[in-house]
């Protein structure tokens, strides 16, 4: 099974500063077929399920705010806030796609400094 | 409008079953693949299972192997769990997600239903 360790476990950032969470896989998440790779971001407000913002490493769900961003390829990877606003305190998850059994990452808190 | 909703959870004995439902509706069921991912109280998103469409095919994850049965209804547009031989530890909020068509993950999440195994 592929294991996904997010990094770090929570972090406070000031309102309008960039926040930067990391992603690694225990195995690369590349297809070589089709030269995507299988990783998605969602993020978890409290008492509400989880939604989808970031899959094939760095493609928006649509919707989504341009200064969420996903970025890396292999095994490690990276979901940058890039001016955080009120409205972003969450949990944060990676999840890989590649094939089943499908896993997170555990998780990380996302606070206002 | 695109909506998952589950029902189905409550209270349960360890050792107990349950079947939990997933009512889909806004989009075309059969087209798409379906799974099951529960979250124990304050803790991360664990992957249950996935069912494929045409074909139905089903995966779980070792924790619920042989303990817990994905089917699905497309006329109907229904998803379900049987969830057998329940342990404290299947204590969570479990949601029902669409697999997007062309990647499988998860677009469109339901509000989740929480099952309880307690004496």
């Amino acid at each position: 099974d592929i294991v996904m360790t997010q990094s770090p476990d929570s972090l406070a950032v000031s309102l309008g500063e960039r926040a930067t969470i990391n992603c690694k896989s225990s195995q690369s998440v590349l297809s070589r077929s089709n030269n995507k790779n299988y990783l998605a971001w969602y993020q978890q407000k409290p008492g509400q399920p989880p939604v989808l913002l970031i899959y094939w490493a760095s493609t928006r769900e649509s919707g989504v705010p341009d200064r969420f961003s996903g970025s890396g390829s292999g095994t490690d990877f990276t979901l940058t806030i890039s001016s955080l606003q009120a409205e972003d305190v969450a949990v944060y998850y990676c999840q890989h796609y590649y094939d089943t059994p499908l896993t997170f990452g555990g998780g990380t808190k996302v606070e206002i400094k | 409008e695109v909506q998952l909703v589950e029902s189905g959870g409550g209270l349960v004995q360890p050792g107990g079953s349950l079947r939990l439902s997933c009512a889909a509706s806004g989009f075309t069921f059969s087209d798409h693949y379906m799974d099951w991912v529960r979250q124990a109280p304050g803790k991360g998103l664990e992957w249950v299972g996935r069912t494929r469409n045409k074909g139905y095919t089903t995966k779980y994850a070792a924790s619920v192997k042989g303990r817990f049965t994905i089917s699905r209804d497309d006329s109907n547009n229904l998803l379900y769990l049987q969830v057998n031989s329940l342990k404290t530890e299947d204590t969570a909020v479990y949601y029902c997600a669409r697999g997007e068509g062309s990647s499988g993950v998860f677009d469109i999440w339901g509000q989740g239903t929480m099952v309880t195994v307690a004496s």
